[in-house]
């Protein structure tokens, strides 16, 4: 069976300091991945996708930066962090060629 | 882009009644409509998914309806639990090589016991 899983499951950071969050999945091969942010209280907001090793495509202009090193890893990136970019950050994947999506565990980033 | 508008942004509802939850959808080519519930703290989970093809689907207490003439589509909870209280998500695909959801802003579902 596919799991997913995500590191750190939580995070507090200085605000210029740099970010890496990674997200792996396991058990399926060439999975779509994506990056969600949630704000407190709020929903889900769409940050990268990535259909491949190398291929990100970016939703929202931002400071965070994305990439896929190996099929089942994404990597979620910042050089400084702004106090705005606190909030519980999800990795979802979906089987290629399907549309289900499923949300790993989640990293709360808070910035300070 | 496609735009999902959810209503009502916040429910409650006494133990044993029913639960409805709906959504709005702008891009005709949709033609996947999934729902997540989301517990205080933790992660999305599907609970129920319907295609284009069919017009309503249903698992024990749940069940959704999809009307795509009016494009939207309602969640249903009947006989509700106070374990069904947590976050309501809708969300719409089309298909495509990403498959990316648009989500709503959800629905804070409490069920008072």
């Amino acid at each position: 069976s596919q799991t997913i899983h995500q590191w750190p499951a939580t995070l507090v950071q200085p605000v210029g300091s740099p970010l890496s969050l990674e997200c792996t999945v396991e058990g399926t091969s060439n999975p779509n991945l994506y990056w969600y942010r949630q704000a407190a209280g709020r929903g889900l907001q769409l940050l990268f996708y990535s259909v491949g090793i190398g291929q990100i495509s970016s939703e929202v202009p931002q400071n965070l930066s994305a990439s896929r090193p190996q099929d089942r890893q994404f990597i979620l990136s910042s050089k400084k962090l702004l106090l705005s970019d606190s909030g519980f950050y999800l990795c979802a994947w979906s089987v290629g060629g399907s549309e289900t999506q499923y949300f790993g565990p989640g990293t709360r980033l808070l910035v300070l | 882009g496609e735009n999902v508008e959810q209503h009502p942004s916040t429910l409650s509802v006494q133990e044993g009644d029913s639960a409805v939850i709906k959504c709005t959808y702008s891009d005709s080519a949709s033609n996947y409509f999934p729902w997540y519930k989301q517990e205080l703290g933790k992660r999305p989970q599907l609970i129920i998914d319907i295609r284009s093809n069919v017009g309503e689907k249903k698992d024990q207490r749940i069940a959704v309806t999809l009307n795509k003439t009016a494009k939207h589509f309602s969640l249903h909870i009947t006989e509700t639990q106070p374990e069904d209280s947590a976050v309501y998500f809708c969300a719409a695909s089309k298909r495509s090589n990403d498959y990316k959801l648009s989500f709503g802003a959800g629905t804070t579902v409490t069920v008072r016991a």
